[in-house]
């Protein structure tokens, strides 16, 4: 199994809801990572797990919190989010030294 | 100076033709450099690994030169289905991937 997944695919929510975006991998990599990606930009790296800690957190704001429950998952918990948070939500996973795979996304508009 | 520069393009080209993107990187301690290519509204895909001995697969070769922090990827015979954006990847330090902005490829018949 070399597949990433995401759930949900789409996402749409007002700016006073908590959501949950969520992410599995079941190749054993030791590394998980959140991006965010804007339309005709670049992933930018939000957070890393590495063996399930916390290792980087690139200064994102706090409403968005991250949770790493096992080795395979991986969760985006969201709450009074602005409609400039709006973007394409990538999960990746990595093995030591390896380039990242990243699952498909979760398309999230907030209103 | 942004840690990652690639020409945005877009590279218009007919099909069976040869196309080469070029990217430069800023930290010389960067470790690891990769190709991805990434389709209109899905995810990256990791296309390959470079590395400085150059590296080939198919009608891809991916080369780097540590001196001159460039990175370069090689296109032959260029299908319709390689359009898409391709992304120039770096990694500086443990865990963390650097994008660039990516360059466009358009293949037409």
């Amino acid at each position: 199994d070399t597949e990433v997944t995401q759930t949900p695919k789409h996402l749409v929510m007002g700016m006073t809801n908590k959501k949950s975006l969520k992410c599995e991998q079941h190749m054993g990599h030791r590394a998980m990572y959140w991006y965010k990606q804007k339309a005709k930009k670049p992933p930018e790296l939000m957070f890393v797990y590495s063996y399930e800690k916390l290792s980087i957190n690139e200064s994102v704001p706090s409403r968005f919190s991250p949770e790493c429950p096992n080795s395979s998952l991986l969760n985006l918990h969201l709450h009074a989010l602005q409609p400039e948070d709006s973007a394409l939500y990538l999960c990746a996973s990595s093995q030591e030294g390896g380039g990242q795979f990243f699952g498909p996304g979760t398309r999230l508009t907030v209103l | 100076r942004k840690e990652v520069e690639q020409d945005p393009g877009p590279f218009n080209v007919p099909e069976g033709a040869t196309v080469a993107f070029n990217c430069t990187y800023s930290n010389s301690a960067s470790q690891s450099f990769f190709w991805y290519r990434q389709d209109c509204r899905k995810e990256p895909k990791l296309l390959m690994s470079v590395y400085s001995s150059g590296n080939e697969d198919g009608r891809f070769t991916a080369q780097l030169n540590r001196a001159s922090q460039y990175i370069s990827l090689l296109i032959r015979d260029s299908k319709l289905s390689d359009s898409a954006t391709y992304l120039c990847v770096v990694n500086p330090a443990t865990d963390k991937l650097i994008f660039g902005t990516g360059t466009r490829l358009q293949v037409f018949p």
